[in-house]
């Protein structure tokens, strides 16, 4: 167990919707990350948040965005759903910024795109 | 930008033959490099680091040192069980600005026969 704590484990929902995925960091870690895991893509750094604050931006679409609330949980929100967007999505925290820091990776979200 | 590339799986070895998995990068700077491992329905779990250059990084029977001259950092284990079928992942950490933008191979699948 990674401490790190990721709801729902599965979503299904239809192209169009949008969905809210949430990460609950390990304790102590400031730093949260989401990725993207699919066949096709591989794992694909989205974007990460640093005790509250947008840090750093990988191959996140415009249609996604994220946010970290004060008690430094996590949420992903995805948007006009396409089915190219059903895929692994991942969260990650680590103790400070990066660097060579181990990050602590989440279960996952399963989502599935009809 | 980064990239990491990793030979492609599935690498299939009997249990107690040599391992290893080549992994080399691109980095404007001076990355940290990760090895993780993902076991099947799990989230990735650090397996081994390094920070410099010629630094080995050692856990659980595997190595990998850091090669600044040929840009690698292969992942090796000189007798490898069925328990270590799963998925590696190279990736490195580079600084851009005043964060650290991680970058991930495509991952390597193992399996181990008895």
């Amino acid at each position: 167990d990674s401490g790190v704590t990721q709801t729902p484990k599965h979503l299904i929902t239809a192209t169009g919707q949008r969905v809210t995925l949430r990460c609950s960091p390990r304790s102590g870690d400031l730093s949260v990350y989401w990725y993207q895991q699919s066949l096709d893509q591989g794992l694909q750094f989205l974007i990460q948040y640093y005790n509250g604050e947008e840090r750093a931006k990988g191959n996140i679409l415009e249609r996604f965005s994220a946010q970290q609330f004060p008690d430094l949980h996590s949420e992903l929100n995805l948007s006009s759903l396409e089915l190219g967007d059903s895929a692994l999505y991942f969260c990650a925290s680590s103790v400070s910024l990066g660097g060579s820091d181990e990050q602590f990776f989440g279960p996952g979200t399963r989502l599935t795109v009809l | 930008g980064n990239s990491v590339t990793q030979m492609e799986g599935p690498v299939t070895l009997s249990e107690e033959a040599f391992l290893t998995i080549n992994c080399t990068y691109t980095a404007t700077g001076y990355p940290s490099l990760f090895w993780y491992v993902q076991y099947p329905g799990e989230g990735l779990q650090l397996l081994l680091k390094a920070t410099k250059a010629d630094d080995k990084g050692s856990n659980k029977g595997f190595e990998a040192t850091y090669r600044k001259e040929t840009t690698s950092f292969h992942l090796e284990k000189g007798s490898v069980q069925v328990s270590d079928s799963a998925v590696y992942f190279c990736a490195l950490s580079d600084r851009s600005g005043g964060s650290y933008i991680p970058t991930f191979g495509r991952g390597t699948s193992l399996i181990v026969h008895p």
